[in-house]
């Protein structure tokens, strides 16, 4: 199994400019995660999804957007991007249930100019 | 507002000692409670759960939970080198599988 995987790992934007952050596992799990980790900061929730077709907003939303078309992928979009969404950014899935853990991608490095 | 709070360290402690990790939550729906190790520049991987009030022993590394003062500890026995990294305290409400994470303790061991 690879687990969680995320591409790309790096990646440069220009200020207005969109891309989607792709995410996928092998876990079969139903629920999937982004989150977003500012330098020396904890892990901001940005969206998340129960099962294939149902997303919900997390703390921190604004400027992304997510879609759920099968259980192994969650691709999340940027649209116009901004200084502000300089960050790291984790992709994790868990399955159903109280005692389940989350497991994590490798994380995409973004800087935004 | 569902807070998970840490002390943020840096936490130094010489090779051998115990090192001992704080956390505490403000929802008291929170069910299941978990460790994660961050070395710099990677991503979180968990080093222990629980749920149940009490102590739970992995090795090394004792995790304490007591419900009714909303706090849950993790104790690092004859801490090593290899343990320096931030230690992410994180929180399961059961309301669609949402984790709520503090901002993490940064420790260094002293060799």
């Amino acid at each position: 199994n690879a687990g969680v995987t995320q591409t790309p790992k790096f990646r440069i934007l220009k200020i207005g400019q969109s891309m989607t952050l792709q995410c996928t596992q092998d876990m079969n799990h139903n629920y999937m995660y982004w989150y977003r980790q500012d330098p020396g900061m904890g892990l901001k929730l940005i969206y998340y999804s129960v099962g294939a077709g149902i997303t919900d907003k997390g703390e921190v939303p604004n400027g992304y957007n997510v879609s759920r078309s099968t259980t192994e992928d969650f691709p999340l979009r940027l649209e116009l991007a901004a200084p502000s969404q300089t960050s790291v950014y984790f992709c994790a899935s868990s399955g159903q249930g109280t005692y389940n853990e989350q497991f994590f991608g490798p994380g995409t490095r973004l800087t935004v100019l | 507002q569902k807070e998970v709070e840490q002390n943020s360290g840096p936490l130094s402690v010489p090779e051998g000692a115990i090192a001992s990790l704080n956390c505490t939550y403000s929802d008291r729906g929170s069910q299941s409670f978990f460790w994660y190790r961050q070395y710099s520049g990677k991503s979180p991987e968990l080093i222990m759960f629980i749920y149940s009030n009490g102590d739970k022993e992995d090795g090394r590394f004792t995790a304490q939970l007591n419900k009714a003062s909303q706090y849950v500890s993790l104790l690092i026995r004859d801490s090593q080198p290899s343990d320096s990294a931030t230690y992410l305290c994180a929180v399961n409400i059961w309301a669609g599988n949402q984790f709520y994470f503090g901002t993490g303790t940064s420790l260094t061991v002293i060799p």
